[in-house]
């Protein structure tokens, strides 16, 4: 059974630090590429970056570039979200999510996590 | 970048069809793909590759896309249906999301 689990959420001031984490298992971790997702409060699903397998290629939205880093470490079947200089509205549920492959009509999140919370408040 | 536009909301009555639409420029060159996420729930994939459904998705969920449309369709609605809906493209770089369609079902 396929399974994400995040932590490393929680409440951090504005300007701060946090860095998240995503635990793989059920599946081959360095065959797939993966994403992280968030969703503020009440919105919609926002992207927030993409990792290839072997890290090679890494892809931000344009209002995360520059203060978020995403990596992974497959020998350790997990994904990371580093989140610095944080602001009041990158306040969301941050979701790791699998995703399903790099060709034509696989480009699609097949699994996602149950989610972690970051409160960005002072 | 790259937009994709659900509307808010769709209501629909109990056993009839509705359908949920996603705009953007030539979706139809690309594939779309479809969520559906339930209050407190982390979102599921419900069809891909514009109407493919993932193992253990109901029959009733089926889906279309051609020109700048792409369609979700559910027949026979039923109440454990009601959900925000997203669909989904990639653009080439990034993932791309549509807004959010709140489906009622009353």
């Amino acid at each position: 059974e396929v399974q994400l689990v995040e932590s490393g959420g929680g409440l951090v001031q504005p300007g701060g630090s946090l860095r998240l984490s995503c635990a793989a298992s059920g599946f081959i971790f360095s065959s797939y590429s993966m994403n992280w997702v968030r969703q503020a409060p009440g919105k919609g699903l926002e992207w927030v970056s993409y990792i290839s397998t072997s890290s090679t290629i890494i892809n931000y939205a344009d209002f995360v570039r520059g203060r978020f880093t995403i990596s992974r470490d497959n020998a350790k079947n997990s994904l990371y979200l580093q989140m610095n200089s944080l602001r009041d509205e990158d306040t969301a549920v941050y979701y790791c999510a699998r995703w399903a492959g790099d060709i034509a009509g696989r480009r699609m999140i097949d699994y996602w996590g149950q989610g972690t919370l970051v409160t960005v408040s002072s | 970048s790259y937009e994709l536009t659900q509307p808010p909301s769709v209501s629909v009555s109990p056993g009839q069809t509705t359908s949920i639409t996603c705009s953007g420029h030539k979706l139809g060159d690309k594939y779309a793909c479809w969520y559906q996420q339930k209050p407190g729930q982390s979102p599921v994939l419900v069809i891909y590759e514009d109407n493919k459904r993932p193992s253990g998705i109901p029959e009733r969920f089926s889906g279309s896309n051609s020109g700048n449309t792409a369609t979700l369709i559910i027949s026979g609605t039923q109440v454990m249906d009601e959900a925000e809906y997203y669909c989904q493209a990639w653009d080439g770089s990034s993932v791309v999301f549509g807004g959010g369609t709140k489906l009622t079902v009353l």
